[in-house]
């Protein structure tokens, strides 16, 4: 299917494990990205990438880690779970960087217990 | 710092009336804004994108306006629908490297039949 796709949609996890969220574009889009959303704060970004191997934190980077080895590709891993790290996490993508519209993916809501 | 804000945070109108949802920013330097609605538990569905060098843009029964000069943009919803009950959310992207969008905290639309 054509689009922006996240997986898994729903995660439970304990406080210091790792935990990569995925997301898997079709558009071939070179920018991507990844946000948290929360009551209270709205949507931040966390990391951003412009192209494949190219990648830069946003507002909120600590305690995550991204790669981008294909530009359809963009994990954000969870190197060591902490409560305040439960949110909804979704992965947008866009084709330019200000031309352009961001597509949203369907969000995964990931609990740290 | 850009800041968005979106007024009133909750709209409850009876169906087929005309209603406008608000977007103020506090940097008139931004590239684009982008109108995106959010159903419960699900992700961001883009609307409307708006350059900054545009007035207006309109996709069926739905007009987005933006003025930078005095930090604001309206969604007009036309002859309103109980489909049309979810939260809309507004975000300002004024980084022609990053794309970074910066969002509002939302407005929650009910459409009573």
């Amino acid at each position: 299917d054509a689009g922006i796709t996240q997986s898994p949609r729903y995660k439970i996890t304990e406080t210091g494990r790792q935990v990569t969220l995925m997301c898997h574009q079709t558009w071939s889009h070179s920018y991507m990205f990844w946000y948290r959303q929360d009551l209270g704060h709205g949507l931040r970004l966390i990391y951003y990438s412009a192209a494949a191997d190219i990648t830069d934190k946003g507002e909120v980077p600590d305690g995550y880690v991204v790669s981008r080895s294909k530009t359809e590709n963009f994990p954000l891993t969870l190197e060591s779970a902490t409560r305040s790290q439960t949110s909804v996490y979704f992965c947008a993508s866009s084709e330019t960087v200000i031309n352009t519209e961001a597509f949203f993916g369907q969000g995964t809501r990931l609990t740290v217990v | 710092k850009q800041e968005v804000t979106q007024i009133p945070a909750a709209l409850s109108v009876p169906e087929g009336e005309n209603l406008v949802l608000n977007c103020s920013f506090t940097d008139s330097a931004i590239y684009n804004l982008q109108w995106f609605r959010q159903d419960p538990g699900k992700g961001l569905t883009s609307l409307l994108l708006i350059q900054s060098s545009q007035r207006e843009q309109t996709s069926g029964r739905l007009n987005a306006s933006l003025d930078k000069s005095s930090g604001r943009s309206t969604l007009y919803i036309a002859a309103s629908q109980p489909g049309d009950s979810a939260t809309y959310l507004c975000a300002a992207n004024g980084s022609s490297n990053t794309g970074k969008l910066i969002f509002g905290q939302g407005t929650t639309l009910q459409v009573k039949p």
